[in-house]
């Protein structure tokens, strides 16, 4: 069975530091790989995939298939990035039957 | 469009209580998603719908069921509700199976079983 590890539940960075929200998984095949974020009082939102390699909102995260990592990375933080952070596994391209992880709570200090 | 509708917003029932949760997917989506949000956790999947017929299902008691209607709007249903079963049900719809594209989620139904 899958799993996805967030090893951090809050992670307080000031306004301008890096970000790295860190984001472990295990599975035996060839999983997709996605970044969800919920802003306050919104809808759970796709933030990244690992299969379009895009940079979103200046977020990256590079999928390490040998550490079974997929990290998420900004080098700036800004306030308006303070949110819930969900890494999250797709088994089959295309499934749709997410596992995702317990989240980590971003918040970014003025 | 206002994108994935769920219904109702708010919900408490009793232990031994039978609840149905709706869903309405954005126009054109073919495949709906259930997942189950306990507090202080990611959402965990539950069910998967596309064109009507059940296409994945998770770790849950049959107790949980669903089905798509041909709209492909969805329902939730749940029996004999336990305190456990109080959570955020999210629903989440996608164009297509079997294409990596985006899942758009709903607001959540936010269940309270007492």
């Amino acid at each position: 069975a899958q799993r996805v590890t967030q090893p951090e539940k809050l992670l307080s960075v000031f306004k301008g530091a890096p970000v790295e929200l860190k984001c472990n998984y295990s599975y035996s095949g060839s999983p997709e790989l996605f970044w969800y974020v919920q802003y306050s009082r919104q809808r759970l939102q796709l933030l990244l995939r690992h299969i379009s390699r895009e940079s979103i909102k200046g977020f990256t995260a590079d999928l390490n298939k040998g550490e079974t990592s997929f990290h998420l990375k900004k080098p700036f933080a800004q306030e308006e990035d303070s949110a819930m952070y969900y890494c999250a596994l797709n088994p089959r391209a295309g499934s749709y039957q997410l596992t995702f992880g317990k989240g980590t709570k971003l918040s970014v200090i003025p | 469009d206002a994108g994935v509708t769920q219904s109702p917003t708010h919900l408490i029932k009793t232990r031994g209580q039978h609840v149905t949760l709706r869903c309405s997917p954005i126009s054109g989506h073919k495949s709906v998603s259930w997942y189950q949000q306990v507090l202080g956790q990611g959402p965990q999947f539950i069910f998967q719908y596309y064109e009507k017929e059940e296409r994945g299902r998770g770790n849950f008691p049959d107790r949980f069921s669903a089905r798509q209607f041909p709209n492909y709007s969805s329902e939730l249903n749940v029996n004999a509700l336990l305190l456990g079963d109080s959570a955020l049900y999210l629903c989440a719809s996608s164009f297509l199976q079997g294409v990596p594209n985006e899942q758009f989620f709903g607001p959540g139904t936010r269940l309270t079983v007492l």
